[in-house]
């Protein structure tokens, strides 16, 4: 059981470059989530996404899009890379259920120059 | 102020020392998280509250709702130990997909 798996896990841009981030969850989780971790602060909140089709902004969505085609994915899209975008990004899934736990993914660290 | 707030920022202890680490939260929340992130690794939840006190190993986390605080502790503390300890807070009501807040984590390092 793989859990959750987020792809690439190291990538550097130049600035102005575009990317996709791969998140996939083989447990069947409705929710999904991608946060970013800059050093200092805590995981910051990017964008949500409440089930197939659905997504949302959270504190931090500039310079980001989403989507969610398929139940077990959820792309972080670059659109053009800003060296303010170097951080470590995770993906985060949950089930419906008012308190279930949380299950995060290994992480993507984004150098941008 | 940050709706959750960690302390202490970093944590230095000797192999087998009791360890506590604290997490301050000023939001009304349905649960709290404590989470593990290893240098270089991704995050495990350790624990999920809601109230009182749950034990997992060496581990045990407890949550005082009334007072809007929770600790972490390990009894005999090991190097293997040695990570960032993240409290994260769910809001009291069901809105914006569960989200999480979080602190800025505890930098544990346990020397042998």
């Amino acid at each position: 059981n793989a859990g959750v798996t987020q792809t690439p896990k190291f990538r550097v841009l130049k600035t102005g470059q575009s990317m996709t981030l791969l998140c996939a969850q083989d447990m069947n989780h409705e929710y999904m989530y991608w946060y970013r971790q800059d050093p200092g602060m805590g995981l910051r909140l990017i964008h949500y996404s409440v089930g197939e089709g659905t997504t949302a902004k959270g504190e931090v969505p500039d310079g980001y899009n989403v989507s969610r085609l398929k139940k077990q994915n959820f792309l972080l899209g670059l659109e053009s890379a800003a060296p303010s975008q170097t951080s470590v990004y995770f993906c985060a899934s949950n089930r419906r259920a008012q308190n279930t736990e949380a299950f995060f993914g290994q992480g993507t660290r984004l150098t941008v120059v | 102020k940050n709706e959750v707030e960690q302390s202490p920022q970093n944590l230095t202890a000797q192999e087998g020392e009791f360890i506590t680490i604290n997490c301050s939260y000023s939001v009304g929340i349905s649960a709290l998280h404590w989470l593990q992130q290893h240098p270089g690794g991704g995050i495990v939840s350790l624990f999920m509250l809601s109230s009182g006190k749950k034990k997992h190993g060496r581990l045990i986390a407890t949550i005082n709702i009334q007072e809007k605080h929770s600790s972490l502790h390990i009894t005999a503390s090991h190097p293997r130990d040695s990570a960032v300890y993240i409290c994260a807070v769910k809001g009291g009501k069901e809105t914006s997909g569960s989200r999480l807040t979080f602190g800025e984590g505890t930098q544990l390092t346990v020397n042998p």
